[in-house]
């Protein structure tokens, strides 16, 4: 069946350091890849998107990059800062069998000063 | 634009009672979602309807959980008798339409706690 999986979390950085947060997925078909954001103590948003293979997602600093041969969707930002703290979902959707979002377990990510 | 609002934000209960979510999509979408995230985990679908019809309920422990989409704009989602189990975050979630490339929007959630 599809599936998203995420590398465990916490992940905590230094101000100013580089982001990497993996996803993997496995779908049939050709699945849409999204990152959502979850700030404490607020609902759900989308960070950015990606539809097709090769696309570049990119929003507030943060880039993925949708690639088909390795069945991968990987976040990174090249400068962090405090403000991003949060919890941050990989996602997929598939044009079968409905619409809705199949999210991985999500990483919590922790950024000081 | 005014965004998914839902309510009540933090409910409360003992097993066995039944609760109620109300959710409110952005006006003029077709496509509504109920999620339940439960702590640690991504959000899974219960329900998804297209205006007032149902497309996908298979996640949907229809033995407690209820829910409907009255004239095609709210929805309601309703436990009935809640379990222990039961306890998370109950997200709703709109789209324009329906379509693997379409945002899905998400209101606040309401966060459950059954004792």
């Amino acid at each position: 069946g599809n599936s998203v999986t995420q590398m465990e979390g916490p992940v905590t950085l230094s101000e100013e350091a580089f982001l990497t947060i993996n996803c993997t997925y496995t779908a049939t078909g050709y699945p849409s890849l999204f990152w959502y954001v979850q700030y404490p103590g607020e609902g759900l948003q989308l960070l950015l998107k990606a539809t097709k293979a090769d696309d570049k997602g990119s929003n507030k600093g943060f880039e993925a990059t949708y690639r088909k041969e390795t069945t991968s969707f990987h976040l990174e930002k090249g400068s962090v800062q405090v403000s991003d703290s949060a919890v941050y979902f990989c996602a997929l959707r598939t044009n079968q069998a409905g619409t809705a979002l199949i999210f991985g377990k999500g990483t919590t990510l922790s950024v000081s000063s | 634009e005014a965004g998914v609002a839902q309510s009540p934000r933090y409910k409360i209960i003992e097993k066995r009672q039944s609760v109620a979510f109300w959710c409110n999509p952005i006006s003029g979408h077709a496509t509504l979602y109920w999620y339940q995230q439960i702590l640690g985990q991504g959000p899974k679908l219960l329900i998804q309807f297209q205006n007032n019809g149902v497309v996908d309920d298979s996640q949907l422990p229809k033995d407690r959980f209820s829910a409907e989409r009255l004239k095609g704009v709210d929805s309601t989602l309703k436990i009935q008798p809640a379990k222990l189990e039961d306890s998370a975050v109950y997200l709703c979630a709109s789209s324009l339409v329906a379509g693997a490339k379409e945002t899905q929007y998400f209101g606040p959630g309401t966060r459950l706690l059954v004792l």
